[in-house]
């Protein structure tokens, strides 16, 4: 099992840019999630989904466009990059969002916007 | 407001020196809470859950525990391997998800 898997790595934007974060999952996970790591402060979900077709706001949800087509996949879409969204991305999924399931997380995709 | 403060912010020992991290919360009905370890550049790894006042778990030279207010990750006899930036998180009754800032825990030989 690769577990969940995130690209890029890395990115640079210039403002107003769009980009999709990709993330996927190969454990069958039904819940899977999207936050924000800054400085300082704990990391903040920004989205997350509970199934195929189905999404919900977190915490700090402007800004971004979630889907959920497949299971396996669930992209996290900036529509026009500012640069307070500059930070380290981290899907993350588990087996289902009710009774405090265990969060296996992705390795990041650090964003840098100009 | 859900909420949930790690304390201290770093933490340095020496190998061997024994500690303990502090997670104090807020939080409208527990479903769990969760402690994590995370590296340099890399997502974090569960470590543990505790669901219930009282509740320990222990892990190698982690242990966790768990009281209505707060959680203590303690660290027995460290080694440099424990080094991490170590993260606690509570997921409320409505299923909302809060994580604390993190202790950065460095240990030298």
């Amino acid at each position: 099992n690769a577990g969940v898997t995130q690209t890029p790595k890395f990115q640079v934007l210039k403002t107003g840019q769009s980009m999709t974060l990709q993330c996927a999952q190969d454990m069958n996970h039904e819940y899977m999630s999207w936050y924000r790591q800054d400085p300082g402060m704990g990391l903040r979900l920004i989205h997350y989904s509970v199934g195929a077709g189905i999404t919900d706001q977190g915490e700090v949800p402007n800004g971004y466009n979630v889907s959920r087509s497949t299971t396996e996949d669930f992209p996290l879409r900036l529509l026009s990059a500012a640069p307070s969204q500059t930070s380290v991305y981290f899907c993350a999924s588990s087996w289902r969002l009710a009774g405090a399931d265990t969060q296996y997380f992705g390795p990041g995709t650090r964003l840098t916007v100009l | 407001e859900d909420q949930v403060t790690q304390s201290p912010e770093a933490l340095r020992l020496q190998e061997g020196e024994s500690s303990s991290l502090n997670c104090s919360y807020t939080v409208s009905g527990l479903r769990g809470l969760f402690w994590y370890r995370q590296d340099p550049g890399k997502g974090p790894e569960f470590l543990f859950t505790l669901y219930s006042a009282g509740e320990e778990k222990e892990k190698e030279r982690l242990k966790a525990t768990l009281t209505k207010k707060e959680s203590f990750l303690h660290i027995t006899a460290p080694k440099p391997e424990d080094s991490a930036t170590y993260l606690c998180a509570v997921q409320a009754r409505n299923n909302d998800m809060r994580f604390g800032a993190g202790t950065r825990l460095t240990v030298k030989p």
